[in-house]
């Protein structure tokens, strides 16, 4: 089975300040990795995913996100926050093979609130 | 392109009545999933059909709730004898695989449900 792991359930940051999302997963196969953003009362916008290739990946809203599958993480990062990006975010992977194909899996979410 | 929407948005509804959310996919997606989230926590998966087969379901899925996708394009989850536990936000999404497993989940913005 798939797990995922967010070591932060709230994180607060001023305005202009880098940001990093810790995201930790576990998996007896490979896995494809995304990072979804939910503002209040709404559904959920990717950001960005890791399927293959380069480590790091880009997305959108200035994110990017780096595989690391000896450690088993894709943690978010932001080199300057703005105060539009509070939400919710959530880290999700999905299996390449077994009977659970369809299915992702969700981590419990990071509130990212950023002060002016 | 317009993107996967939810009818109703909200729906309160008393213990014990009967629910149905309706999704409409993004129009060219075959692959349709349902997911819950309550309050604090990620989404939990629910189902998911490819075309008009129901080809995955969780144990969250107690008799209680049937999905359908009749015709391979919107799809209809109903909540039988509901209970206060049942209170959540309804998330639907859809995915097109162009390579079987790498598809990536749309969402769209979900039904909340409050039973008193």
């Amino acid at each position: 089975a798939q797990s995922v792991t967010q070591l932060d359930s709230q994180v607060p940051v001023f305005e202009e300040a880098p940001v990093e999302l810790r995201c930790n997963y576990s998996s007896s196969v490979s896995v494809y990795l995304f990072w979804y953003v939910q503002y209040p009362n709404q559904g959920l916008q990717l950001l960005l995913k890791y399927l293959s290739g380069s480590t790091l990946v880009k997305g959108i809203n200035g994110f990017e996100a780096e595989f690391n599958k000896s450690q088993t993480s894709f943690h978010l990062r932001k080199p300057s926050v703005h105060i539009s990006d509070t939400a919710e975010y959530f880290c999700a992977v999905k299996t390449d093979r077994g009977s659970t194909l369809g299915r992702l899996y969700f981590g419990r979410g990071t509130q990212l609130t950023v002060w002016p | 392109d317009t993107g996967v929407s939810q009818d109703p948005r909200h729906k309160i509804t008393k213990r014990g009545q009967n629910v149905t959310f309706r999704c409409d996919p993004i129009s060219e997606h075959n692959r349709l999933y349902w997911y819950r989230q309550t309050l604090g926590q990620g989404p939990e998966f629910l189902t998911y059909f490819q075309n008009e087969a129901q080809l995955e379901k969780s144990r969250l899925l107690s008799d209680r709730f049937s999905a359908e996708r009749p015709k391979g394009s919107f799809s209809t989850l109903e909540i039988q004898r509901t209970e206060q536990g049942d209170s959540a936000m309804y998330l639907c999404a859809s995915s097109s695989p162009r390579q079987k497993s790498t598809d990536t989940q749309y969402f769209g913005p979900g039904t909340r449900l409050t039973v008193l």
